[in-house]
């Protein structure tokens, strides 16, 4: 069955950089592409990136754009998220999605806090 | 960016009674439009893709209505599982945006 497992989530002071990780198993990877979705506590669901299953495309939230890279490894069936110069505004649990143009199955998520 | 807007933001419904959410989009997005269910705690799931299109395992009792810009999600009588927050999400445009949400509560 299709599974998705984030990682690398944490309490990050401002200004400083995380990378998440999402491994997926039960279907190619490298036919896919990869979303990733956050959630604020509390709050509704904001779009943050897309990388093609190719890698060759990428699009992102203009909140993160400039700040966060989405990037992939398909031999080892990972899809990154490199969050750099990080607020307060980007504390929330981080999503990875399957990308069928929506998202069809989603991991649990990982909780970054950005905090002094 | 195509704003998503869900109708009502608070929906209280006896159990086995029929709900009615909606998603208006400030554009049309063709039926590029999806709905997912999150329960508290976890991870949304996708429930209806192309507007009306149910996804994989998902009760009969769930439907997807619309094109435009114009949806509505119906569940057509309310089992336990069901109470949770709903989200519509159009893929026609980057970004792709969500609504805001419909919390469905027992009544």
């Amino acid at each position: 069955q299709v599974q998705l497992v984030e990682s690398g989530g944490g309490v990050v002071q401002p200004g400083r950089s995380l990378r998440l990780s999402c491994v997926a198993s039960g279907f190619t990877l490298s036919s896919y592409g990869m979303h990733w979705v956050r959630q604020a506590p509390g709050k509704g669901l904001e779009w943050v990136a897309i990388i093609s299953y190719d890698g060759n495309y990428k699009n992102y939230a203009d909140s993160v754009m400039g700040r966060f890279t989405v990037s992939r490894d398909n031999s080892k069936n990972t899809v990154f998220l490199q969050m750099d110069s990080l607020r307060a505004e980007d504390t929330a649990f981080y999503y990875c999605a399957r990308s069928y143009r929506y998202c069809d199955y989603w991991g649990p998520g990982t909780l970054v806090t950005v905090s002094s | 960016e195509i704003a998503m807007t869900q109708s009502p933001v608070t929906l209280s419904v006896s159990p086995g009674e029929r709900a009615t959410l909606s998603c208006r989009a400030s554009q049309s997005v063709s039926s590029n439009l999806a709905w997912y269910q999150q329960q508290p705690g976890q991870a949304p799931r996708l429930l209806i893709y192309g507007a009306s299109s149910r996804a994989t395992d998902i009760p009969a009792r769930f439907s997807g209505n619309g094109s435009g810009t114009e949806f509505t999600l119906t569940i057509s009588s309310l089992q336990s599982e069901d109470f949770a927050v709903y989200y519509c999400q159009q893929y026609n445009y980057w970004p792709r945006t969500f609504g805001q949400g419909t919390k469905v509560e027992i009544k």
